[in-house]
């Protein structure tokens, strides 16, 4: 079974841009939730999505932006970059609304630089 | 809001010696606990995972922890480690208040090398 998919697998952008980036979750789950993890430190919570509409969000400004579609898949948007945005962008999925009972599967990343 | 410390960022061990990581969190309520693993040029994989029931929790590749409520503590063990066990390795918790979708809030990470 395929994983959770992300693209691109590496990004580089210069500030003052805008980014997008893309996810796709394992069959079946319909859950996908966004983390930002900085180098040296652990993942940090961006948005979680269920059934398209916008469950959870972490302490993070507008700038970011996320949707998900009916076949589940989703986007994060990040607009007016920063340097301090460069980061590995995490997509996960699970099969319900919340990882009371079903752990979040990751995928593998996408890297985005700033400069 | 929650936290999560885990105690070494760095651990360097020699195959076969006995592991211990620790992690801590601050949250008064009740929480589901996670140790994630990530090996090198690899994604984020789940060890083990508490919800309820018994504290002490098994997971993949021979590693367990156990949760001490009164510790607030989830410390990951392995009796005899394996120069493959070298890794990055995430504590993470959840709060199920608020059905669990404020996401997982993860530890710093504590980066492990083994040496064979």
């Amino acid at each position: 079974d395929a994983g959770v998919t992300q693209s691109p697998t590496h990004l580089i952008k210069t500030r003052g841009q805008q980014v997008t980036l893309r996810c796709s979750p394992i069959s079946g789950h319909k859950s996908v939730s966004w983390y930002q993890q900085v180098l040296g430190q652990g993942p940090q919570f961006i948005f979680q999505y269920y059934e398209k509409e916008e469950r959870g969000r972490g302490n993070f400004p507008d700038r970011f932006s996320a949707r998900q579609f009916p076949n589940y898949s989703s986007e994060l948007n990040v607009n007016a970059l920063l340097l301090g945005d460069s980061a590995l962008y995490l997509c996960a999925s699970n099969p319900w609304s919340t990882v009371n009972n079903s752990p979040l599967h990751f995928g593998n990343g996408t890297r985005l630089t700033v400069t | 809001a929650q936290s999560v410390s885990q105690h070494n960022h760095h651990v360097i061990l020699s195959e076969a010696a006995s592991l211990e990581l620790g992690c801590n969190y601050s949250y008064g309520g009740t929480v589901n606990l996670f140790w994630y693993v990530q090996y090198p040029g690899q994604h984020l994989q789940l060890l083990l995972k508490y919800f309820s029931g018994d504290p002490l929790v098994k997971g993949i590749k021979g590693f367990e922890a156990e949760f001490i409520k009164s510790k607030f503590s989830f410390n990951l063990r392995k009796p005899s480690v394996q120069w493959s066990d070298t890794a990055e390795y995430f504590c993470a918790v959840n709060a199920k208040s608020g059905g669990g979708a404020d996401g997982l809030t993860f530890g710093k990470g504590t980066h492990l090398i083994i040496q064979p």
